[in-house]
């Protein structure tokens, strides 16, 4: 069935360092996909999203490239900060267009 | 922004309790809600999709005697664990769809998620 697998954590990092958390799905199709945040306390969040092969997602300094080829979708950021310190969640579409695969997520902690 | 209320954050009952959380869309109507629950290291796995007004759909090999859904109004849906065990022990969370769809997602409103530990 659909499933989506990204790397385990937690990944430390310090402050301005190059982040990669690497995502892989199950490929039916071309669903869209997504990088999810969630906030210690929070509610995950959309991070950023894209809808077809190729397609670039970003937001906040992060990007992730919608490869169809290794059906992967890693997120990036060139410099990350103490206050992206929170757990990433990777997601696809699943069958119904309503409802989400997500990976296990992974916690990211970046220190001063 | 759009908020989900999702309480409580963390509940400890013993063996054989029941459990209720409580999902509440703030600030919006929200005709679809989705129940996930996840084990340590594992991915959030869909459980349910809660409609207003209507019986609820359970995705396989959720029983649904055991995790009664509740979608009484447009801004409340509730989870029940009934009889929990320490199997049941797991992070629940519930996200809300407000217009269009998860395929665009700007609309799908998370909470933020209860741990429930059964002893």
């Amino acid at each position: 069935g659909d499933s989506v697998t990204q790397m385990e954590g937690p990944v430390t990092l310090s402050e301005e360092a190059f982040l990669t958390i690497n995502c892989t799905y199950t490929a039916t199709g071309y669903p869209s996909l997504f990088w999810y945040v969630q906030y210690p306390g929070e509610g995950l969040q959309l991070l950023l999203k894209a809808t077809k092969a190729d397609d670039k997602g970003s937001n906040k300094g992060f990007e992730a490239t919608y490869r169809k080829e290794t059906t992967s979708f890693h997120l990036e950021k060139g410099s990350v900060q103490v206050s992206d310190s929170a757990v990433y969640f990777c997601a696809r579409a699943g069958t119904g267009f309503q409802k989400l695969v997500f990976g296990t997520g992974t916690r990211l902690l970046v220190s001063p | 922004g759009a908020v989900v209320s999702q309480h409580p954050s963390r509940v400890i009952c013993k063996s054989g309790t029941s459990v209720k959380i409580e999902c509440r869309s703030l600030d919006f109507q929200a005709t679809t809600m989705f129940w996930y629950r996840q084990f340590p290291k594992q991915s959030l796995m869909l459980m349910a999709t809660s409609n207003e007004g209507s019986k609820a759909t359970y995705e396989q090999g959720v029983e649904k005697d055991k995790f009664l859904i509740n979608h009484a109004s447009l801004t409340l849906s509730t989870l029940t664990v009934t009889s929990a065990h320490p199997e049941d022990s797991s992070f629940y969370i519930c996200s809300a769809l407000g217009q269009g769809g998860a395929a665009r997602n700007e609309k799908l409103f998370f909470g933020s998620g209860t741990q429930l530990s059964v002893l």
